[in-house]
């Protein structure tokens, strides 16, 4: 079985631009979240989404947006970045609709803002 | 909003040393709790988790965990370390009750095992 992928791996934009991430979960999983991971803040939620909606949310602003499709690959959308967004962003993958599973995670987005 | 605490930033041990690494977490409630270890260039995976039962659960690889509720404490050992257990190790916490499953992770323990 295929793991977690996500795309691209690497990516360097400028403040103010927008960007979105994608992720693939594993066959047949249909709970996605996304994660960031800085060195001064550890990793944290961003989302979680099932089936299509979002189902659970970490503290972070507006500007950091998800959905999910009905296949269950997973984008997430950045606008107006900032300098502190540069970020290694994670996705993860679990087969039903609660974090309280084991999640299988992706390779991660480094995303770095200029 | 929970809170997760590894106290160990950085752990340098030589090979069959023994490990423990500590995770305290804040939360009032029941939680769910989980050890993820992430091995140089690689994803980030389980090595253990506890919902509830006995509290020490194992994992893979040899690592064990106990839950201690009173203490809020769910450190995780090995007995004797190998130079393969050189990683980053996050101890992780969701609620189980609240109806806000947002999973916090503490900031991570570096481990260096020497041969």
């Amino acid at each position: 079985k295929a793991g977690v992928t996500q795309t691209p791996r690497y990516l360097i934009k400028t403040r103010g631009q927008q960007v979105t991430l994608s992720c693939s979960p594993i066959s047949g999983h249909r709970s996605v979240s996304w994660y960031q991971q800085t060195p001064g803040q550890g990793l944290q939620f961003l989302f979680e989404y099932f089936s299509e909606t979002q189902r659970n949310k970490g503290n972070f602003p507006g500007r950091f947006s998800g959905r999910q499709f009905s296949n269950s690959r997973s984008e997430m959308n950045v606008s107006t970045l900032e300098l502190g967004d540069s970020a290694l962003y994670l996705c993860a993958s679990s087969a039903r609709d609660t974090l309280r599973e084991t999640q299988y995670f992706g390779p991660g987005t480094r995303l770095l803002v200029l | 909003a929970q809170s997760v605490s590894q106290h160990n930033h950085h752990v340098i041990l030589s090979e069959a040393a023994s490990l423990e690494l500590g995770c305290n977490y804040s939360y009032g409630g029941t939680v769910n709790l989980f050890w993820y270890v992430q091995y140089p260039g690689q994803h980030l995976q389980l090595l253990l988790k506890y919902f509830s039962g006995d509290p020490l659960v194992k994992g893979i690889k040899g690592f064990e965990a106990e839950f201690i509720k009173s203490k809020f404490s769910f450190n995780l050992r090995k007995p004797s370390v190998q130079w393969s257990d050189t990683a980053e190790y996050f101890c992780a916490v969701i609620p189980a009750s609240g109806g806000s499953y947002i999973p916090t992770f503490g900031r991570g323990t570096s481990l260096i095992v020497h041969p």
